[in-house]
């Protein structure tokens, strides 16, 4: 099994439906990162987690929310998507502020 | 503003020929550099981590090199299994704990 896993790997939804992006470690890592890559724009922070109760807004949150439901979960809403919300999305862990660990990704595509 | 650029933007090489990928970058305090390997589709792994002036870091046919300004990821002898996009980050120092990428350099390795 994939240390960081993501579902769902591919989604297409229309505008203004609400989605959840879930991500699950088994690394024991406590920081997780939520990341968008868009063609041309390279990879984005929307959100990170340095632990349960620790939630902080990255460079691009608008639109965006987060759960950390575990030390081992981290899930990502698009509460109504829209067209411009269509990317790559990337989780990802790390010990301390040390090397990532990035899931599959979750390529999403919003009509 | 904390920036990462990255040159070339793709880079053909044939089979055996060396070569070298750019990035510069623009931080307060560098903390750390990282290099990261991204196949298509898939999440970026990690390559090389540089932290002052000087270091070198080599994986086989890899070598990442630091300066005050840039790094370079030198290609020795690249094989077809080498094509990926090459991805450069960097961590700054001042408690902000966040990496900042760059936009990546798209290597084509022919037979």
């Amino acid at each position: 099994d994939a240390d960081v896993t993501q579902t769902p790997r591919n989604r297409i939804t229309k505008t203004g439906k609400r989605i959840m992006l879930e991500c699950s470690q088994t690394k024991g890592h406590d920081r997780m990162y939520w990341y968008r890559q868009d063609p041309g724009l390279g990879l984005r922070l929307i959100y990170y987690s340095f632990d349960v109760k620790d939630i902080n807004k990255g460079e691009i949150s608008d639109g965006y929310s987060v759960s950390r439901q575990a030390q081992a979960k981290f899930s990502l809403s698009l509460e109504s998507a829209i067209p411009n919300q269509t990317a790559l999305y990337f989780c990802a862990t790390s010990y301390g502020a040390n090397v990532l660990t990035f899931g599959a990704g979750s390529r999403l595509t919003v009509l | 503003e904390d920036q990462v650029t990255q040159s070339p933007e793709a880079l053909r090489l044939q089979e055996g020929e060396s070569s070298s990928l750019n990035c510069s970058y623009t931080v307060s305090g560098l903390r750390g550099l990282f290099w990261y390997r991204q196949d298509p589709g898939k999440g970026p792994e990690f390559l090389f981590t540089l932290y002052s002036a000087g270091e070198e870091k080599e994986k086989e046919r890899l070598k990442a090199t630091l300066t005050k300004k840039e790094s370079f990821l030198h290609i020795t002898a690249p094989k077809p299994e080498d094509s990926a996009t090459y991805l450069c980050a960097v961590l700054r120092g001042g408690g902000s704990e966040k990496l900042v990428f760059g936009k990546g350099t798209k290597l084509t390795v022919n037979p």
